[in-house]
């Protein structure tokens, strides 16, 4: 089946800085989604962006299909983008979705 | 809307009990989906929902059963609970194929910390 790796597995920041996360997979996709899950296990959907690129006020997204990768963007970080985020993506439709082991981000004050 | 809820928010099991866990969404979502999430792990999807009346397997089905009788509920059941079934269970919904809508955001419930001893 699909691959899902991301990068880095953890990441701790200072507040105000910017950082990038990395999701490869090994094949292609036609889905590809981002969720944050915050320190209290709640998941939220970021992104569906099995191509190209979007953006949400401080975070952005790009996926390059034809490289089999996407990356999470996110500005001027603060305390509540800390969690651990997540990438899935799928062949198929969401109900073939496969997740990555997320990258934990800390950011501190 | 409330989004999607899950019942109950914790459980604790002795090996060889039985429980049912309950989602349910409000948004009138065709898809639902049961995933277990582990330590250090992505979440697994355990099995999913197409639509009023339909469940399929997913990547780790081993020890679950699951029905839909309701378009706004589904059900995810342990027969007989064992130790490896320790884990948080999200429960999920999205609302159509991507080919009809162009999107396909998957909404997720709050989870269910679930212990067996």
């Amino acid at each position: 089946g699909i691959q899902v790796e991301q990068s880095p597995p953890d990441l701790i920041l200072q507040e105000g800085a910017n950082s990038t996360l990395r999701c490869n997979f090994s094949d292609s996709v036609n889905n590809l989604q981002w969720f944050h899950q915050n320190p209290w296990g709640q998941l939220i959907n970021l992104f569906y962006i099995p191509s190209g690129t979007k953006q949400n006020g401080r975070l952005s997204a790009t996926t390059v299909a034809t490289e089999r990768y996407s990356l999470l963007y996110i500005s001027s970080s603060q305390t509540t983008d800390s969690g651990v985020y997540f990438c899935a993506v799928s062949q198929g439709g969401s109900e073939k979705l496969v997740f990555g082991k997320g990258t934990k981000l800390t950011v501190n004050p | 809307n409330a989004g999607v809820t899950q019942t109950p928010k914790f459980r604790v099991l002795k090996t060889g009990q039985s429980m049912t866990l309950l989602c349910a969404q409000d948004m009138n979502h065709e898809y639902m989906y049961w995933y277990r999430q582990d330590p250090g792990m992505g979440l697994r999807l355990i099995h999913y929902s197409v639509g009023e009346g339909t469940t399929a397997k997913g990547e780790v089905p081993d020890g679950y059963n699951v029905s839909r009788l309701k378009k706004q509920n589904f059900l995810l059941g342990l027969e007989s609970a064992a130790p490896s079934q320790t884990s948080v269970y999200f429960c999920a919904s999205n609302l159509d194929i991507q080919d009809r809508v162009g999107t396909d955001t998957q909404y997720f419930g709050p989870g269910t910390r679930l212990t067996v001893l």
